[in-house]
């Protein structure tokens, strides 16, 4: 079955700077790969995704890449912000057919 | 309601006892999961259903774990004699589909076993 690896699983990064959590998956199959946020007490939440039709995608100031040959994606966040602070999962799914599995999380800190 | 519901939000068990906790997914979602997450800890997978086929229970940590989905919606997940370290948040997710778009995350039950 599918496998994701995170890292790295803590990183803290200067306001303003910008900050990139990198995910390799096992599954050549796999074809839908999406970010979720964890605020501290609250539920994960969906910030982007991508499919395995586009390399890159943007929103704002958070960007996905994802290297198919190479089995992995990246999440960037830019221009980092003191909100931007939380656990930040990465996933990897064959849509319509197969469960999302999710990496360990990364603890991102923005230092003021 | 609009989003996947859980209840309890909280409980607090003695050791030994078993406990019941519900999820109420996104009507029509076909797909469930049931997470936990100790404390500052990422998702550990425990069951997952899809639709009318068999569930995939690979991430069940024990026997004293068990879950069912009926009518295609309401999960309940139990666990037997509660042991300590049982002790987490267990969340619960929907989809639409396996794996296609926004899977949407309950605000989970915090279990406590004393």
């Amino acid at each position: 079955g599918e496998n994701v690896e995170q890292h790295p699983s803590t990183l803290s990064v200067q306001e303003g700077d910008s900050a990139v959590i990198k995910c390799t998956y096992s599954d050549s199959a796999s074809n839908y790969f999406p970010w979720y946020k964890q605020e501290l007490g609250k539920r994960p939440q969906l910030i982007i995704d991508i499919r395995s039709n586009v390399g890159e995608k943007k929103d704002q100031r958070i960007a996905v890449t994802l290297n198919k040959t190479a089995k992995h994606f990246s999440l960037h966040i830019t221009e980092t912000q003191p909100e931007d602070s939380a656990v930040y999962f990465c996933a990897a799914s064959i849509q319509g057919a197969q469960k999302l599995v999710f990496g360990q999380g990364t603890r991102l800190t923005i230092n003021p | 309601g609009a989003g996947v519901s859980q209840s309890p939000s909280n409980k607090v068990t003695e050791k030994g006892k078993d406990v019941e906790l519900r999820c109420d997914p996104i009507s029509g979602h076909t797909a469930l999961y049931w997470y936990r997450q100790s404390l500052g800890q990422g998702l550990e997978f425990l069951i997952y259903f899809q639709g009318n086929s068999a569930p995939d229970k690979s991430g069940l940590p024990s026997d004293r774990f068990s879950a069912e989905r009926t009518g295609g919606s309401v999960s309940t997940l139990t666990i037997q004699r509660t042991q300590q370290e049982d002790s987490a948040v267990y969340l619960c997710a929907s989809s639409l589909y396996p794996g296609a778009g926004e899977a949407f995350f309950g605000q989970g039950t915090r279990l406590t076993v004393v």
